[in-house]
Protein backbone atom coordinates (compact mmCIF):
# COMPACT_ATOMS: atom_id res chain seq x y z
CA UNK A 1 0.00 0.00 0.00
CA UNK A 2 1.00 3.58 -0.11
CA UNK A 3 3.45 4.47 2.80
CA UNK A 4 5.46 7.45 3.59
CA UNK A 5 8.62 7.34 5.94
CA UNK A 6 10.45 9.71 7.68
CA UNK A 7 12.93 10.06 10.54
CA UNK A 8 11.07 11.37 14.03
CA UNK A 9 13.83 13.39 15.11
CA UNK A 10 16.59 16.28 13.95
CA UNK A 11 18.44 18.93 16.23
CA UNK A 12 20.79 21.38 14.64
CA UNK A 13 22.17 24.18 15.68
CA UNK A 14 21.05 27.62 14.52
CA UNK A 15 22.77 28.72 11.48
CA UNK A 16 24.08 25.48 10.24
CA UNK A 17 21.95 23.65 7.53
CA UNK A 18 18.87 21.13 8.47
CA UNK A 19 18.29 17.99 5.62
CA UNK A 20 14.89 16.33 6.74
CA UNK A 21 14.34 12.64 4.35
CA UNK A 22 11.41 11.23 3.21
CA UNK A 23 10.86 7.91 1.53
CA UNK A 24 8.02 7.14 -0.50
CA UNK A 25 5.89 4.39 -2.08
CA UNK A 26 3.15 5.36 -4.56
CA UNK A 27 5.50 5.87 -7.62
CA UNK A 28 2.53 7.03 -9.51
CA UNK A 29 2.03 10.48 -7.30
CA UNK A 30 2.41 13.21 -9.23
CA UNK A 31 3.26 16.09 -6.87
CA UNK A 32 5.53 15.63 -3.50
CA UNK A 33 4.96 18.22 -0.76
CA UNK A 34 6.57 19.43 2.26
CA UNK A 35 4.21 21.21 5.16
CA UNK A 36 5.18 22.61 8.40
CA UNK A 37 3.09 22.64 11.87
CA UNK A 38 4.39 24.71 14.47
CA UNK A 39 2.63 23.84 17.96
CA UNK A 40 -0.98 23.80 18.36
CA UNK A 41 -1.57 25.16 14.45
CA UNK A 42 -2.61 23.51 11.63
CA UNK A 43 -0.43 22.78 8.61
CA UNK A 44 1.34 25.06 6.18
CA UNK A 45 2.61 23.94 2.67
CA UNK A 46 6.31 25.30 2.50
CA UNK A 47 6.82 24.00 -0.74
CA UNK A 48 5.88 21.26 -3.63
CA UNK A 49 8.03 19.63 -5.98
CA UNK A 50 6.57 18.16 -9.73
CA UNK A 51 7.54 14.85 -10.13
CA UNK A 52 9.45 15.46 -13.29
CA UNK A 53 11.82 17.38 -11.38
CA UNK A 54 15.18 16.95 -9.75
CA UNK A 55 15.56 19.84 -7.77
CA UNK A 56 13.48 23.23 -6.72
CA UNK A 57 14.80 25.38 -4.51
CA UNK A 58 13.05 28.54 -3.15
CA UNK A 59 14.92 31.09 -0.89
CA UNK A 60 16.55 29.16 1.99
CA UNK A 61 14.70 26.03 1.15
CA UNK A 62 15.99 22.98 -1.71
CA UNK A 63 13.83 20.27 -2.34
CA UNK A 64 15.69 17.28 -3.96
CA UNK A 65 13.89 14.06 -5.80
CA UNK A 66 14.98 11.15 -7.15
CA UNK A 67 12.59 8.74 -8.12
CA UNK A 68 14.37 6.18 -8.72
CA UNK A 69 14.76 5.60 -4.91
CA UNK A 70 11.64 7.03 -4.29
CA UNK A 71 13.36 9.58 -2.11
CA UNK A 72 12.52 13.10 -1.14
CA UNK A 73 15.13 15.80 1.40
CA UNK A 74 14.10 19.27 2.34
CA UNK A 75 17.33 21.32 2.92
CA UNK A 76 17.21 24.55 5.31
CA UNK A 77 19.90 26.78 4.86
CA UNK A 78 20.73 28.88 7.88
CA UNK A 79 18.44 27.55 9.53
CA UNK A 80 16.81 29.79 12.80
CA UNK A 81 15.04 29.35 16.03
CA UNK A 82 11.79 29.97 13.72
CA UNK A 83 12.18 27.16 11.82
CA UNK A 84 11.74 24.84 14.77
CA UNK A 85 8.89 22.78 14.24
CA UNK A 86 7.28 19.63 12.69
CA UNK A 87 7.57 18.54 9.06
CA UNK A 88 5.64 16.55 6.88
CA UNK A 89 6.51 15.27 4.19
CA UNK A 90 3.53 13.88 1.91
CA UNK A 91 2.46 12.32 -1.63
CA UNK A 92 -0.62 12.33 -3.20
CA UNK A 93 -2.61 8.92 -2.75
CA UNK A 94 -2.70 6.13 -6.29
CA UNK A 95 -4.39 7.45 -8.98
CA UNK A 96 -4.53 11.24 -7.15
CA UNK A 97 -3.29 14.55 -8.77
CA UNK A 98 -3.44 17.84 -7.36
CA UNK A 99 -6.94 17.29 -5.66
CA UNK A 100 -6.05 13.97 -4.24
CA UNK A 101 -6.19 12.58 -1.33
CA UNK A 102 -2.62 13.56 0.68
CA UNK A 103 -0.79 10.38 2.53
CA UNK A 104 1.40 12.14 4.88
CA UNK A 105 4.85 10.59 6.72
CA UNK A 106 5.17 10.57 10.74
CA UNK A 107 6.56 13.91 10.92
CA UNK A 108 10.25 15.28 11.32
CA UNK A 109 10.01 17.63 14.87
CA UNK A 110 13.43 19.44 13.85
CA UNK A 111 14.67 21.44 16.67
CA UNK A 112 17.20 24.58 16.07
CA UNK A 113 19.67 25.15 19.23
CA UNK A 114 21.11 28.75 19.50
CA UNK B 1 -3.76 35.86 5.00
CA UNK B 2 -5.34 32.47 5.86
CA UNK B 3 -7.70 30.86 3.22
CA UNK B 4 -9.53 28.18 5.32
CA UNK B 5 -11.13 29.21 8.97
CA UNK B 6 -11.54 26.21 11.35
CA UNK B 7 -13.45 27.27 14.47
CA UNK B 8 -13.66 26.88 17.32
CA UNK B 9 -10.19 26.83 17.79
CA UNK B 10 -10.12 25.42 21.36
CA UNK B 11 -13.51 23.23 23.03
CA UNK B 12 -14.09 21.84 26.54
CA UNK B 13 -16.86 20.22 27.48
CA UNK B 14 -18.14 17.48 29.63
CA UNK B 15 -19.01 13.71 28.52
CA UNK B 16 -21.95 13.07 26.83
CA UNK B 17 -21.89 17.07 24.92
CA UNK B 18 -22.38 16.90 20.68
CA UNK B 19 -19.61 19.26 19.72
CA UNK B 20 -19.46 20.77 16.03
CA UNK B 21 -16.85 22.30 14.07
CA UNK B 22 -17.42 24.45 11.33
CA UNK B 23 -14.88 24.73 8.15
CA UNK B 24 -15.06 27.23 5.71
CA UNK B 25 -13.18 28.72 2.71
CA UNK B 26 -12.53 32.36 2.71
CA UNK B 27 -11.78 32.86 -1.10
CA UNK B 28 -12.71 30.04 -3.18
CA UNK B 29 -15.43 27.24 -3.71
CA UNK B 30 -14.75 23.99 -1.97
CA UNK B 31 -16.64 21.12 -3.53
CA UNK B 32 -13.73 18.87 -1.27
CA UNK B 33 -12.90 19.28 2.19
CA UNK B 34 -11.21 16.87 3.87
CA UNK B 35 -11.26 16.04 7.89
CA UNK B 36 -8.43 14.76 10.03
CA UNK B 37 -7.62 14.09 13.29
CA UNK B 38 -4.08 14.05 14.84
CA UNK B 39 -3.31 12.39 18.40
CA UNK B 40 0.33 14.42 19.96
CA UNK B 41 3.49 13.51 18.27
CA UNK B 42 1.64 11.67 15.66
CA UNK B 43 0.95 12.70 12.10
CA UNK B 44 -2.23 13.14 10.49
CA UNK B 45 -5.28 10.86 10.34
CA UNK B 46 -7.70 10.88 7.37
CA UNK B 47 -11.08 10.83 9.00
CA UNK B 48 -13.59 11.44 5.91
CA UNK B 49 -13.39 13.53 2.94
CA UNK B 50 -16.31 15.59 2.57
CA UNK B 51 -17.96 16.05 -0.52
CA UNK B 52 -20.24 19.45 -1.17
CA UNK B 53 -24.21 18.24 -1.56
CA UNK B 54 -23.28 14.45 -1.43
CA UNK B 55 -21.85 11.90 1.69
CA UNK B 56 -18.82 12.38 3.09
CA UNK B 57 -16.45 8.98 2.39
CA UNK B 58 -15.11 7.81 5.60
CA UNK B 59 -11.92 6.00 6.11
CA UNK B 60 -12.08 2.66 7.41
CA UNK B 61 -12.41 2.63 11.47
CA UNK B 62 -13.98 5.66 11.48
CA UNK B 63 -17.52 5.80 12.81
CA UNK B 64 -20.13 7.13 10.78
CA UNK B 65 -22.45 7.94 13.11
CA UNK B 66 -20.35 9.25 15.45
CA UNK B 67 -18.49 11.71 13.28
CA UNK B 68 -21.14 13.51 11.41
CA UNK B 69 -20.15 15.44 8.29
CA UNK B 70 -22.11 17.92 6.48
CA UNK B 71 -21.20 19.83 3.65
CA UNK B 72 -24.11 21.87 2.48
CA UNK B 73 -22.89 24.96 0.32
CA UNK B 74 -19.45 24.99 -1.44
CA UNK B 75 -18.01 27.30 1.81
CA UNK B 76 -18.89 25.47 4.68
CA UNK B 77 -18.21 22.38 5.84
CA UNK B 78 -19.01 21.26 9.54
CA UNK B 79 -18.02 17.96 12.11
CA UNK B 80 -19.83 17.09 14.53
CA UNK B 81 -18.86 14.84 17.23
CA UNK B 82 -21.90 13.51 18.91
CA UNK B 83 -22.25 11.84 22.17
CA UNK B 84 -18.06 12.94 22.98
CA UNK B 85 -15.99 10.85 25.14
CA UNK B 86 -13.08 11.10 26.49
CA UNK B 87 -10.97 8.91 24.06
CA UNK B 88 -12.80 11.47 21.67
CA UNK B 89 -10.48 14.51 22.86
CA UNK B 90 -7.73 14.88 20.29
CA UNK B 91 -6.51 17.47 17.49
CA UNK B 92 -9.26 17.47 14.63
CA UNK B 93 -8.01 19.69 11.51
CA UNK B 94 -9.68 20.66 8.18
CA UNK B 95 -8.77 21.01 5.08
CA UNK B 96 -9.76 22.21 1.55
CA UNK B 97 -9.55 21.98 -1.83
CA UNK B 98 -8.79 24.22 -3.90
CA UNK B 99 -9.11 23.35 -7.80
CA UNK B 100 -8.01 26.67 -8.93
CA UNK B 101 -5.06 26.69 -7.35
CA UNK B 102 -1.59 25.38 -7.00
CA UNK B 103 -2.02 23.61 -3.48
CA UNK B 104 -3.34 20.50 -2.71
CA UNK B 105 -5.70 21.53 0.15
CA UNK B 106 -5.52 24.89 2.16
CA UNK B 107 -5.32 24.10 5.75
CA UNK B 108 -7.55 25.37 8.27
CA UNK B 109 -5.57 25.95 12.15
CA UNK B 110 -7.26 23.00 13.77
CA UNK B 111 -9.49 22.71 16.51
CA UNK B 112 -8.34 21.16 20.30
CA UNK B 113 -10.95 18.89 21.62
CA UNK B 114 -10.95 17.76 25.19
CA UNK B 115 -13.91 15.60 26.78
CA UNK B 116 -13.68 15.66 30.63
Amino acid sequence: GEDVEQSLFLSVREGDSSVINCTYTDSSSTYLYWYKQEPGAGLQLLTYIFSNMDMKQDQRLTVLLNKKDKHLSLRIADTQTGDSAIYFCAETSRGGNQGGKLIFGQGTELSVKP
Amino acid sequence: GAVVSQHPSRVICKSGTSVKIECRSLDFQATTMFWYRQFPKQSLMLMATSNEGSKATYEQGVEKDKFLINHASLTLSTLTVTSAHPEDSSFYICSARDPGGPQPQHFGDGTRLSIL
